[in-house]
């Protein structure tokens, strides 16, 4: 079992550039989440997938897409990506809406110059 | 939206010597979570609150549920360089509602030899 996996683990990007962040988990889980973490600010979640085939908003969704491509994938886009992007990204997810526990990736790392 | 207001911001302390960190929030909470996060890795559950009021522990590890449900504490007794890290709470708003999980800016600890 290697519960929640993300690639890339590192990432430099230009202003302007595309990139997809890709989360895999192995715990048949029904919910998936992305957030970045910013220094002093905690978690903010980005979007977030309650199960496969549906996608909701989080708190700061602006600049990403986000894709269910099936139970165990949910893969996060940036389009054009932004200097306000440089963060670290976590993906996480948990069993179903009775359970609070979230498992999370080891996350990626990601530059904007 | 909630914000958790987690406080201290960072603490220094030597081996052997109690800690106490807390979250408080100017809404209520149905569950509090305590997460810990190493360097380089994703955030993982030490300690899940669902009750106002109630008091648990986990080794060496002891969080609250405040009874207003605005608030949560942990302690961490007899610290170990191990214990180094960054301590997240979490709150979720409402029973099953997946994206409603709100994390405070953490706490950062050392423990010094």
């Amino acid at each position: 079992n290697a519960g929640v996996t993300q690639t890339p683990k590192f990432q430099v990007l230009k202003t302007g550039q595309s990139m997809t962040l890709q989360c895999a988990q192995d715990m048949n889980h029904n919910s998936m989440y992305w957030y970045r973490q910013d220094p002093g600010m905690g978690l903010r979640l980005i979007y977030y997938s309650a199960s496969e085939g549906t996608t909701d908003k989080g708190e700061v969704p602006n600049g990403y897409n986000v894709s269910r491509l099936n139970k165990r994938e949910f893969s996060l886009r940036l389009e054009s990506a932004a200097p306000s992007q440089t963060s670290v990204y976590f993906c996480a997810s948990l069993v179903g809406w009775y359970e609070e526990t979230q498992y999370f990736g080891p996350g990626t790392r990601l530059l904007v110059l | 939206g909630q914000q958790l207001n987690q406080s201290p911001q960072s603490m220094f302390i030597q081996e052997g010597e109690d800690v106490s960190m807390n979250c408080t929030s100017s809404s209520i909470f149905n569950t509090w979570l305590w997460y810990k996060q190493d360097p380089g890795e994703g955030p993982v559950l030490l300690i899940a609150l669902y009750k106002a009021g109630e008091l648990t522990s986990n080794g060496r590890l002891t969080a609250q549920f405040g009874i207003t449900r605005k608030d949560s504490f942990l302690n961490i007794s007899a610290s170990i360089p191990s214990d180094v890290g960054i301590y997240f709470c979490a709150g979720q708003s409402a029973p099953g509602s997946a994206r409603q999980l709100t994390f405070g800016s953490g706490t950062q600890l050392t423990v010094l030899p």
